[in-house]
């Protein structure tokens, strides 16, 4: 089982839709939870962190932690054009000496 | 200068050449790292530095060979390289350990002839 798993995509989602975005992980002990943005030719920009179960709202972005589940998911709402980049999660390992990324899931919002 | 820099921002080499990335982050962090991004591939860790001591390093192939003069600047020096090896090479930092947010600089193109 890979340590962080994304579907890689392509999503293709409707301007002004909420675009889902899923995330699962293999260790139990990680802690917190990252969400990436990385457009094309460009290096990965921090979106947004979770550490706690439940909800976590930042503007359009909320992301979702799920414990028990080993679930993290990140939710795009009134989607942009310029959303349209490649998501990364990524979490914690080996009692935090590395940080593990998914295979990322490309998102498109069509205009 | 602020945030993770990195020089050169696009770099094509022969084989034989050797060459070398510079990272530098201004934002007061305790470890640095370097990956490699292929094409549709995920995110390679290749090298982590913490309190300027490596800590990790993933099986990486003796032509890459990293330095970490202090906590400010991180080198990747590469020598003998092989066309599989043409990427994007990313260098970030965080405070506090690898588990804690990472920053990243824009990346180095590297293409190897």
């Amino acid at each position: 089982q890979k340590e962080v798993e994304q579907n890689s995509g392509p999503l293709s989602v409707p301007e002004g839709a909420i675009a889902s975005l899923n995330c699962t992980y293999s260790d139990r002990g990680s802690q917190s939870f990252f969400w990436y943005r990385q457009y094309s030719g460009k290096s990965p920009e921090l979106i947004m962190f979770i550490y706690s179960n439940g909800d976590k709202e930042d503007g359009r972005f909320t992301a979702q932690l799920n414990k028990a589940s080993q679930y993290v998911s990140l939710l795009i709402r009134d989607s942009q054009p310029s959303d349209s980049a490649t998501y990364l999660c990524a979490a914690p390992f080996q009692g935090a000496q590395k940080l593990v990324f998914g295979q990322g899931t490309r998102l498109t919002i069509n205009p | 200068e602020t945030g993770v820099t990195q020089t050169p921002r696009h770099l094509v080499m022969g084989m034989t050449n050797k060459k070398s990335l510079k990272c530098e982050q201004h934002l007061g962090h305790n470890a640095m790292y370097w990956y490699k991004q292929s094409a549709k591939k995920p995110l390679e860790l290749m090298f982590v530095y913490s309190l300027e001591e490596r800590v990790e390093n993933n099986s990486v192939p003796s032509r890459f060979s990293p330095e970490c003069p202090n906590s400010s600047h991180l080198f990747l020096h590469l020598h003998t390289l092989q066309p599989e090896d043409s990427a994007l090479y990313l260098c970030a930092s965080s405070q506090q350990g690898a588990g804690g947010t990472q920053y990243f600089g824009p990346g180095t193109r590297l293409t190897v002839l």
